[in-house]
């Protein structure tokens, strides 16, 4: 198993320019998760999908979009990047099969810029 | 709104020390509480992960405790190597909706000196 595969691993972007990150799970899990992670922010959770077909916004989802169409994808879009939106983005997945024995795993992160 | 602290946020140490990590959270309504590694520059992987109804988990020279009661953990390190200078993450997984959701602290910076 790959686990959970992000891309791209790095990206620069000018403000106002769109991109999608691409998150990739091959262990079945029903949960995908997008965190960013900022210096002394710790991680926050951005959007969220609780199976194919669904999203949810977590704690800081203004300016992006995610969507679901495949139980194994989840993307992240930013329409119009912001230097707010420099980051470390982590997508994670977990099967919630009983809750309380679920761990996430994390993909390696994607390092965005933007100018 | 469930806050999780951990502390120290950076700690050095000399090889073979024994150590301890604290984590506290607010809200003691949580489903599990988590020990996570991160390495410079990488994703986060999992260490331990401890239910709600237990008290520890141990994984080789790894211990976490759970007093949910009083919403702390401690992840003890023992024999500490440089391999184990990392840093060192604390998540709680509560309910949020249909969602289960996890609570990250801000981390602690381990160095072990050779």
């Amino acid at each position: 198993n790959a686990g959970v595969t992000q891309t791209p691993k790095f990206r620069v972007l000018k403000t106002g320019q769109s991109m999608t990150l691409l998150c990739a799970q091959d262990m079945n899990h029903e949960y995908m998760y997008w965190y960013r992670q900022d210096p002394g922010m710790g991680l926050r959770l951005i959007h969220y999908s609780v199976g194919e077909g669904t999203t949810a916004k977590g704690e800081v989802p203004d300016g992006y979009n995610v969507s679901r169409l495949k139980k194994q994808n989840f993307l992240l879009g930013l329409e119009s990047a912001a230097p707010s939106q420099t980051s470390v983005y982590f997508c994670a997945s977990t099967i919630h099969l009983a809750g309380s024995k679920d761990t996430q795993y994390f993909g390696p992160g994607t390092r965005l810029t933007v100018l | 709104k469930q806050e999780v602290t951990q502390i120290p946020a950076a700690l050095s140490v000399p090889e073979g020390e024994n150590l301890v990590l604290n984590c506290s959270f607010t809200d003691s309504a949580i489903y599990n509480l988590q020990w996570f590694r991160q390495d410079p520059g990488k994703g986060l992987t999992s260490l331990l992960l401890i239910q709600s109804s237990q008290r520890e988990q141990t994984s080789g020279r790894l211990n976490a405790s759970l007093d949910k009661s009083s919403g702390r953990s401690t992840l003890y390190i023992a024999a500490s190597q440089p391999g184990d200078s990392a840093t060192y993450l604390c998540a709680v997984s509560s309910r949020g909706g249909s969602n289960y959701k996890l609570t990250f602290g801000k981390g602690t910076l381990l160095t072990v000196n050779p």
